[in-house]
């Protein structure tokens, strides 16, 4: 089926310890997004993509990096995890006219 | 920048009692607009779209969502609420031709009552 598909659901991590996460779309969408979903604060947007090779910060930026170096693949990377970075973590793609969402994966960092 | 206000944080309805969730903008001209519902559990899946054109639209799972250009608001709707609905909406906003990054209201949690 055609969509947005996140890996891993879930994931346990160290507090120090690093990961990727990854998200593909199979729409040759030019847009993608990182968001975080924490209680309470909606969601915030970490780093998006408006075509392959470009990102650009988003909302809440610090503690991650992303990159796009294929069309379909945007990746978020935590270099040294911090418990403030357990979330659920969405990634979307889309044009103007609409976005899809993957559904999410859950850290926890410990 | 455009931005988008939800008042409402949790609503709580019986089921089969309407539903009308309630979403303001900001933004200089018409902007996109949107409704998602989030399941527990689940990414967003979009219930409708409004552009141009007609301003009463129509989406999935029976609902509704009319935009009015006058008070900024794109109100979502549905007659008769089920239990399945229970739920978090989302509306968001886009801007045409431009900023390429949707801005998201903070959620309505929709609790139903049996």
């Amino acid at each position: 089926n055609a969509g947005v598909t996140q890996t891993p659901k879930f994931r346990v991590l160290k507090t120090g310890q690093s990961m990727t996460l990854l998200c593909a779309q199979d729409m040759n969408h030019e847009y993608m997004y990182w968001y975080r979903q924490d209680p309470g604060m909606g969601l915030r947007l970490i780093h998006y993509s408006v075509g392959e090779g470009t990102t650009a910060k988003g909302e809440v930026p610090d503690g991650y990096n992303v990159s796009r170096l294929k069309k379909q693949n945007f990746l978020l990377g935590l270099e040294s995890a911090a418990p403030s970075q357990t979330s659920v973590y969405f990634c979307a793609s889309g044009t103007d006219y609409g976005y899809t969402f993957g559904s999410g994966t859950r850290l926890t960092v410990v | 920048a455009q931005s988008v206000t939800q008042p409402d944080i949790h609503i709580t309805v019986s089921e089969g009692a309407s539903l009308e969730l309630r979403c303001n903008y900001s933004y200089g001209a018409t902007p996109y607009l949107f409704w998602y519902v989030q399941s527990p559990g689940q990414g967003l899946q979009l219930l409708l779209k409004y552009f141009s054109g007609d301003t009463l639209v129509q989406g999935i799972k029976g609902f509704e969502a009319e935009f009015k250009r006058s008070q900024s608001s794109f109100n979502l709707r549905k007659p008769s609420v089920h239990w399945s609905d229970a739920a978090e909406y989302f509306c968001a906003v886009g801007v045409p031709g431009g900023s390429y990054i949707p801005t998201f209201g903070r959620g309505t949690s929709l609790i139903v009552h049996p």
